[in-house]
């Protein structure tokens, strides 16, 4: 069956670069979620976005934004990327109906250097 | 708001024998519970969810979770380990009335030695 799918899986960037990651959703799930998961730590919620508009907001840091397409993939674009930005993002889908039900896609490695 | 605990940063356990992940949350409403296991350099992947029903609820690779409201716990069991159960365990919350706002414990690294 279809996954979500993530790119890049692995991307190093400097110090205040900007990075943009893509998350492809599975087939028919209209919504989608960014986490962040640090090294060594439990994911943590960023932004979640339904039919183009962001749903609902967690931790996520006002360098960073997010969007999701008509065809429902979304970017999150990080901007003035910090060492602390290193981490390992994950991108999960759902359909709107069952929003309990997250699907996680393998998540993209960012290292900042 | 909703949160988990993971009291236990490991386990270790024998092959063969039986093994528990510990879980237990706080929600304002009806928990929605989750279990993820997460491999080294893998993304995280679904194991099983309680949503209503049964309060045991069987999922993928032979896990089982009861969910114990009195408790508040969610523990993840396996009658019978296998090396490869070696992973990291997240459990998860939903809160009824906050629905996109998915809360992972810390984890708990099993280890399953042969």
């Amino acid at each position: 069956a279809a996954g979500v799918i993530q790119s890049p899986r692995h991307l190093i960037k400097e110090k205040r670069e900007t990075a943009t990651l893509k998350c492809y959703p599975i087939p028919r799930h209209d919504t989608v979620y960014w986490y962040q998961q640090g090294p060594g730590q439990d994911p943590q919620f960023l932004i979640s976005f339904y039919e183009k508009m962001q749903s609902d907001k967690g931790s996520i840091p006002d360098r960073f934004s997010a969007q999701q397409f008509s065809d429902y993939h979304s970017e999150l674009n990080m901007s003035s990327l910090e060492l602390g930005d290193s981490a390992l993002y994950f991108c999960a889908s759902s359909l709107s109906s069952r929003t309990y039900e997250q699907y996680f896609g393998p998540g993209t490695r960012l290292t900042v250097t | 708001a909703q949160s988990v605990a993971q009291p236990e940063d490991q386990v270790n356990v024998a092959e063969g024998n039986p093994l528990t992940v510990k879980c237990t949350y706080s929600v304002s409403g009806n928990p929605y519970l989750f279990w993820y296991v997460q491999y080294p350099n893998r993304g995280l992947q679904f194991l099983l969810k309680y949503i209503t029903g049964d309060n045991l609820v069987k999922g993928s690779y032979g896990f089982e979770a009861e969910f114990n409201k009195s408790q508040t716990s969610f523990h993840l069991k396996k009658p019978s380990a296998l090396v490869s159960d070696s992973a990291l365990y997240f459990c998860a919350v939903r809160d009824l009335y906050n629905n996109n706002d998915m809360r992972f414990g810390a984890g708990t690294r099993l280890t399953v030695k042969p």
